[in-house]
């Protein structure tokens, strides 16, 4: 099954403790992004890839890394969390940089940073 | 000004109604449009490609008028099934890559 996948689902941590997001997606798509998703804020893309080692930041990167060293994972990477990452994150790919292709998102982590 | 602005709703109606959303874009360059639904606390999904010509799927129509720059969705006959928050989605072209750009979307409820 084509999919976008996710972990953990649900996180709870503390200020300072290095955590990182997995994504992984099965249908080899080049472009993959992260985003975060805030009440009244709608989605706001954290960092993308358009492909293996070619990353860039998005709208929202301040306190976030991520690396693509192969073409399925996209990790996401939180240094020293703080709370204001509390947030519901989603990982997304989509088959290329072309306008009008679907993006397809995974089913989202839940983290609260205490 | 938001990039992408949606009347956040809720918009309560019957079961058989016909409700319409409306999406404004202030970015005249961008490329393409969309409109994603998505359910309480799940991943976005695409619902329908958003054509200048204006395209149907089932009971759903959407326009765009891009002198406007407007979108717009119309559902007809609501089922409890389509009770979600409906993102509209703006696909900017950036440095030969897409960027979308999400609103924060607008809520349905249908009631029986």
């Amino acid at each position: 099954e084509a999919q976008v996948t996710q972990n953990p689902r649900y996180l709870i941590t503390v200020t300072g403790k290095k955590l990182t997001v997995t994504c992984s997606q099965n249908m080899n798509h080049e472009y993959m992004s992260w985003y975060r998703q805030d009440p009244g804020l709608g989605l706001r893309q954290i960092y993308y890839s358009m492909n293996v080692e070619v990353t860039d930041k998005g709208d929202v990167p301040e306190g976030y890394k991520v690396s693509r060293k192969e073409k399925r994972n996209f990790p996401l990477i939180l240094e020293s969390p703080s709370p204001n990452q509390t947030s519901l994150y989603f990982c997304a790919s989509s088959p290329g940089g072309r306008a009008g292709s679907e993006q397809f998102f995974g089913p989202g982590t839940r983290l609260t940073v205490l | 000004r938001k990039e992408v602005e949606q009347d956040p709703g809720p918009f309560n109606v019957p079961e058989g109604a016909t409700v319409a959303f409306n999406c404004t874009y202030s970015n005249s360059a961008s490329q393409s449009f969309f409109w994603y639904r998505q359910d309480c606390r799940k991943e976005p999904k695409l619902l329908m490609s958003v054509y200048s010509s204006g395209n149907e799927d089932g009971r759903f129509t959407a326009q765009l008028n891009r002198a406007s720059q407007y979108i717009s969705l119309l559902i007809r006959d609501s089922k409890l099934s389509d009770s979600a928050t409906y993102l509209c989605v703006v696909n900017l072209m950036n440095t030969g890559f897409q960027k979308l750009v999400f609103g924060t979307g607008t809520r349905l409820l249908v009631s029986p």
